[in-house]
This record gives C-alpha cells, structure tokens and sequence, in this order.
C-alpha cells in the first residue's frame, strides 16, 4: 500500500504559468481534501471532495481548482500562479470524513 | 471565524520528561479532536483521535479533552529525542471540516 501519493515533490513556476498537482489514494477512501502549509498558518484546507462527483471549496479556493477525477485521484489546478500561492501543498483522504491521511506534498514556488 | 489555538514554542524538555502539549478551540459544537505529529520537512502523521471527554491512552501518548473548557492536550511520557517535531492540534467543525492550530514545536534535550 503506497497510501497517498502526489506528484511532483518539487516545482517552481513563473508569474502566471499553470500547473496541475496530482493526488492518488489506493486505501478506497471516500473523502480526499487539498491543503496548503505556509510558515506560521498552520494547514489550511482549499478544496474538498466528499465522495467521487462532488468538491467543495475550502477556505482559501480562490486561484484553484480541483477534479475528483475517480476515486482514487483528485487534482488542483493553478491557472495563473501568483507568488502568494508559494507554499507547500498537501493531499488527504478519510475514508469516514474523521481521520485525515495525508501525502508527502508538494513544495512550489513562484517567482 | 473559527479558531484553534496552541503556543509556537519551542517547548524544551529533557530526555525521559512528560511533554504537555495544550489547545484550545471557539467552536463549541466540536465534537471531534486529533493530534498529528510532523517532523521538519515532512507531512501530518495522525497521532491520536478523541470524541469524548477525559483521557485517552496509547502507548505514551495520552490525549486529553475537556468540552466545557474547550480544551484539548496531549501528553507523551518518556520524551525521547526522536519525539523532536512539531504537534498540530486539529478540530472538526460541523461541516466534518478540520481546523488546524499552528502548531507547536516539541524539542526533547539527550
């Protein structure tokens, strides 16, 4: 069992490119969320996705988007970076909506 | 707005001490509370859930939850440097959301 995993681990990005991060589970969990980390913030959640079809926004959705591609995958799109989206990014999944697992992240930077 | 709260730090405590990490929450209908533990560079690591009132142990964790103060802590006994990492406190909002805390750095002296 890998767990979560996304992808890539590192990526920096210019001042208006895009990019989409990648997230999979293989533990047939229902739930599976999108979070940033910046210094001093604690996690904060963006997206969310209860079950397969359905995402909800978070508290900080603005300059993403999200697909619940299948069960098992779940992406955020950034459309026209800003370095204030420099951050690291973190996937979850729950299979009851309670305990949260996350993926190792993803550490971008814009410039 | 919803908060949860815990001190930065760091807090120091010698090899073999009890480390009391401490939280607390605004949201009074909480009903749900996790610890997760992340070392420098790395993701959460679920640690420990609580949904009632009182104590909950495993291994040489023991977390700690009083409603009527909104409280929450967590207590490792036996600190041992590899227990060095930083604590985040997380609350579920009504909405099965989790709020985090910023976390509160843990750093256990040999």
């Amino acid at each position: 069992n890998a767990g979560v995993t996304q992808t890539p681990k590192f990526q920096v990005l210019k001042t208006g490119q895009s990019m989409t991060l990648q997230c999979a589970q293989d533990m047939n969990h229902n739930s599976m969320y999108w979070y940033r980390q910046d210094p001093g913030m604690g996690l904060r959640l963006i997206y969310y996705s209860a079950s397969e079809g359905t995402t909800d926004k978070g508290e900080v959705p603005n300059g993403y988007n999200v697909s619940r591609l299948n069960k098992r995958e779940f992406s955020l799109r950034l459309e026209s970076a800003a370095p204030s989206q420099t951050s690291v990014y973190f996937c979850a999944s729950s299979e009851n909506e309670y305990e949260q697992y996350f993926g190792p992240g993803t550490r971008l930077t814009v410039t | 707005q919803k908060e949860v709260e815990q001190n930065s730090g760091p807090l120091s405590v010698p090899e073999g001490a009890i480390a009391s990490l401490n939280c607390t929450y605004s949201d009074r209908v909480s009903q749900s509370f996790f610890w997760y533990r992340q070392y420098s560079g790395k993701s959460p690591e679920l640690i420990m859930s609580i949904y009632s009132n009182g104590d909950k142990e495993d291994g040489r964790f023991t977390a700690q939850l009083n409603k009527a103060s909104q409280y929450v802590s967590l207590l490792i006994r036996d600190s041992q440097p590899s227990d060095s990492a930083t604590y985040l406190c997380a609350v579920m909002d009504s909405s099965y959301k989790l709020i985090f805390g910023s976390g509160t750095r843990l750093l256990v002296r040999p």
